[in-house]
Parts: structure tokens; C-alpha cells; sequence
């Protein structure tokens, strides 16, 4: 089971572009990489999904080394919007359920 | 709005009283999950159903709690002789897919119920 570690908190300022790495040193062949995004009071939000390399949608970007022992997530130019708590989830595509772990998360605070 | 609505918003009662929640998923998806979480920490998984039948629980989730999924639709979760540690967020999530890969897709999270147990 690849267990997760992530800054407790992060803090940045509109229009700058914000990277929030994850280390993952046990990551298995199988598994991928997940992140959500998560608001007060709500559930979390799927971000971006990634096994190697780089993958980019329309709100992020992951950057995946070619060892897969850490991952980063991109957020260019944020704003007061994204201030959230991200979490970084690796897992099988075969894995239990139980086994999809969020961990606690880093917690974004984006200024003015 | 992701699709999945959860009811109550909020539930205070007090310990030792049942408390029962439902959640309604988005309508295609045959898989459902419940998870739990408190102040400061990620959601922890508690039990999870593909259609009507529920194929993984957490050691987490005590006799006191149970699930059902009726008909492979809502699902209701129900804590019985609630404790001040029952006290929590109480998430419900769906997702699409068939078989094993559950990794593999993305979960869809409800807003979730608040229950304060005084």
C-alpha cells in the first residue's frame, strides 16, 4: 500500500502559479496518481489523474518523474478561488476500496 | 452540484438516539461509497456497494453503523446508540464502472451530512 506525504499547508498570491508536490517513495507498478480538491463544507472535487509523465487539463497540470516516487500538481495563475486543501491519492486501478487512502492533505491559501 | 445529493445537511442529536442518512447518486453509476471525516483529517473510507450489494467495510465501521443500497439506487446509512465520537462529516460518493479497477475512476462526492452528537 504506497503511502502518501504531502506539505501540511501551503501559501501563495493571485496569478502566481502554485506546485504542490507529493512523495509517494513505495509507489507500485500499478498504481496511479489522483488528487482532489476540496472546499469547506463540501466533498471532494476529482482533479487530474496521471501514471507517468505529464498530464494536463483544463484546471491543472501532473507532473509524474520517471521514477514515480513523488508527483506534483500545477495550478496556474490561482486566485482567492482556489484557496481549498488538495489531497494526493495513489492507488491500483485494481485496488479495494479501502485501499484509496486521502491522508490529511495540503492545505492552499492564496492572498491577494 | 456534482449530481450527488446527501439528507440530511445537518443532524444533531443526541447520544444514544439513532440517526439515519441518504444519499442519492448520480443515477448511471453502480458504484457508492461512504465515507467519514473529521475536522482536519481526509475522508476515511467506510464501506462501499457495486449496485445492491455491499462488497467492502471498513474495520472502522462498528456494529452500531449499517448500510443499505436497496435496489442498487439511494443508499441510507444508519448509526445506531450514537457516541460523541460518532460526530463527524459523513460523506457519499459514486462513481461509474464495472469489475475490480476501482482506482481507476473517479469518485463523485455528495456535500455531505454534518452530525453533532451532544
Amino acid at each position: 500500500l504506497a503511502k502518501t506525504t504531502q506539505p501540511i499547508s501551503m501559501d501563495s498570491y493571485e496569478g502566481q502559479e502554485v506546485n504542490i508536490t507529493c512523495s509517494h517513495n513505495n509507489i507500485a507498478t500499478n498504481d496511479y496518481i489522483t488528487w482532489y480538491q476540496q472546499f469547506p463544507s463540501q466533498g471532494p472535487r476529482f482533479i487530474i489523474q496521471g501514471y507517468k509523465t505529464k498530464v494536463t487539463n483544463e484546471v491543472a497540470s501532473l507532473f509524474i518523474p520517471a521514477d514515480r516516487k513523488s508527483s506534483t500538481l500545477s495550478l496556474p495563475r490561482v486566485s482567492l478561488s482556489d484557496t481549498a486543501v488538495y489531497y494526493c491519492l495513489v492507488a491500483d486501478w485494481y485496488s479495494s476500496a479501502s485501499k484509496i487512502i486521502f491522508g490529511s492533505g495540503t492545505r492552499l491559501s492564496i492572498r491577494p | 452540484d456534482t449530481g450527488v445529493s446527501q439528507n440530511p445537511r445537518h443532524k444533531i442529536t443526541k447520544r444514544g438516539q439513532n440517526v439515519t442518512f441518504r444519499c442519492d447518486p448520480i443515477s448511471e453509476h453502480n458504484r457508492l461509497y461512504w465515507y467519514r471525516q473529521t475536522l482536519g483529517q481526509g475522508p476515511e473510507f467506510l464501506t462501499y456497494f457495486q449496485n445492491e450489494a455491499q462488497l467492502e467495510k471498513s474495520r472502522l465501521l462498528s456494529d452500531r453503523f449499517s448500510a443499505e443500497r436497496p435496489k442498487g439506487s439511494f443508499s441510507t446509512l444508519e448509526i445506531q446508540r450514537t457516541e460523541q465520537g460518532d460526530s463527524a462529516m459523513y460523506l457519499c460518493a459514486s462513481s461509474p464502472g464495472q469489475g475490480t479497477n476501482l482506482g481507476r475512476y473517479e469518485q463523485y462526492f455528495g456535500p455531505g451530512t454534518r452530525l453533532t452528537v451532544t
